[in-house]
């Protein structure tokens, strides 16, 4: 069955830092990949998806994401970050096609933002 | 437009009691989800619909049933809460099943007593 790790529970970082945000999935096929974010009282939103293709693959609000197959990794990066990307990041990853497609979340990444 | 809508906000239930929480969205998508949010657990989805008049069980189905009577609306229904079933919930929907991009209502937070 398809899983995904999400290490660390929280991270701090200061305004105008970089961040990078580790996500871990187990799942034998080429994974669908997938990033949202949870604002404060939010539902969430896609950031970004991998499918194919580039494996750096660009998001909105200038976050970026890298599939690395070997490590089996998709870790989300940002090079400067704003007071206002404070929030809660799920990795996802999907599986399967059509009506037997399945998208597993991660358990999250709460990120904080010292000015 | 507003996407997915869902009521209640928020409510405090006693247990035992029957409750519905409510989501419509205005997409016309094809598909639909209801997934609880628990810390520590990231979302686990307990129902969905691939299209109207269709539904099946996610992970947790147990304690909820759902109804797809037309493309917009997607209730869930807890027929006899339970404290297990405080949680946030979250009603999301795609265009199709398997289209992956899930767009997500702002959640209804319960808390059973």
């Amino acid at each position: 069955a398809q899983s995904v790790t999400q290490p660390d529970i929280h991270i701090t970082v200061s305004e105008g830092a970089s961040l990078e945000l580790r996500c871990n999935y187990s799942y034998g096929a080429t994974p669908y990949l997938f990033w949202y974010v949870q604002s404060p009282g939010q539902g969430l939103q896609l950031l970004l998806k991998y499918f194919s293709g580039d494996t750096l693959v660009q998001g909105i609000k200038g976050f970026e994401a890298e599939f690395k197959r070997s490590q089996s990794s998709f870790n989300l990066r940002k090079p400067s970050v704003h007071w206002s990307d404070a929030a809660e990041y799920f990795c996802a990853v999907g599986q399967g096609t059509g009506t037997a497609s399945k998208l597993t979340f991660g358990t999250g990444t709460r990120l904080q933002v010292t000015l | 437009i507003a996407g997915i809508t869902q009521a209640p906000t928020s409510q405090i239930l006693a247990a035992g009691r029957r409750m519905t929480l409510r989501c419509t969205q205005d997409m016309r998508h094809n598909a639909m989800y209801w997934y609880r949010q628990d810390l520590g657990l990231g979302l686990r989805l307990i129902h969905y619909s691939n299209t109207a008049g269709t539904t099946g069980k996610g992970e947790v189905p147990d304690g909820y049933s759902v109804s797809r009577a037309n493309t917009d609306d997607f209730p869930l229904t807890l027929a006899s809460a339970v404290p297990s079933q405080t949680s946030v919930y979250f009603c999301a929907s795609s265009k199709e099943r398997g289209s992956y991009e899930q767009f997500f209502g702002p959640g209804t937070r319960l808390t059973v007593l």
